[in-house]
């Protein structure tokens, strides 16, 4: 169904760990997103990336580094996290348009990681 | 008053029922509304935008009333199927790319 990949699918580490999350869409889509999901929430995003460049942290802690290689890929590298870090994290790509066009700025969603923080 | 208010439900309705979920939005600049299904441990999916006359895709029916801004969800002959959180989404006014979220309200379709 959904044209954004993420993995790994599950993700269990320790406090001191380093890992990152992996993202990619082959939509041709210009702006990425990360965002995270807690139980009963609704999604809160947390970066956003317009042609490879970022636009958007939304007062993320500096223990997630986000990173765009290309306009397919995005990346979340994850260091020293906390136990309340644990959640879904979800990918999303859109095309960029103009405000106007709504139909062209629908973001599509990856099937998230899941991490837990040990 | 929330930027985007639901009805967290949950709505239990036999098969074969109607249902109807509603949304209100604080900012009346806003110009983009979605409706996203999200079932349990899984990634959101858009069921339908919503546009300014009203739209319908097969049993899903979404109206906007500016005026009174709110948006409305009906599905009719509910499946099994059904059975997933309703997620209200609100694009922010003057922003494409941050959208609002609505609580989501849960339905649980029952044989």
């Amino acid at each position: 169904d959904t044209e954004v990949t993420q993995t790994p699918k599950h993700l269990v580490m320790g406090m001191t760990n380093k890992k990152s999350l992996k993202c990619e869409q082959h939509m041709g889509h210009r702006a990425m997103y990360w965002y995270k999901q807690k139980a009963k929430k609704p999604p809160e995003l947390m970066f956003v990336y317009s042609y490879e460049k970022l636009s958007i942290n939304e007062s993320v802690p500096s223990r997630f580094s986000p990173e765009c290689p290309n306009s397919s890929l995005l990346n979340l590298h994850l260091h020293a996290l906390q136990p309340e870090d644990s959640a879904l994290y979800l990918c999303a790509s859109s095309q960029e348009a103009t405000l106007a066009d709504h139909q062209k700025n629908i973001q599509y969603f990856g099937a998230g990681t899941r991490l837990s923080v040990l | 008053r929330k930027e985007v208010e639901q009805d967290p439900g949950p709505f239990n309705v036999p098969e074969g029922a109607t249902v109807a979920f509603n949304c209100t939005y604080s900012n009346s600049a806003s110009q983009s509304f979605f409706w996203y299904r999200q079932d349990c441990r899984k990634e959101p999916k858009l069921l339908m935008s919503v546009y300014s006359s009203g739209n319908e895709d097969g049993r899903f029916t979404a109206q906007l009333n500016r005026a009174s801004q709110y948006i409305s969800l009906l599905i009719r002959d509910s499946k099994l199927s059904d059975s997933a959180t309703y997620l209200c989404v609100v694009r922010e006014a003057g922003n494409n790319r941050k959208l609002i979220w609505g609580l989501g309200t849960s339905l649980a379709v029952n044989p």
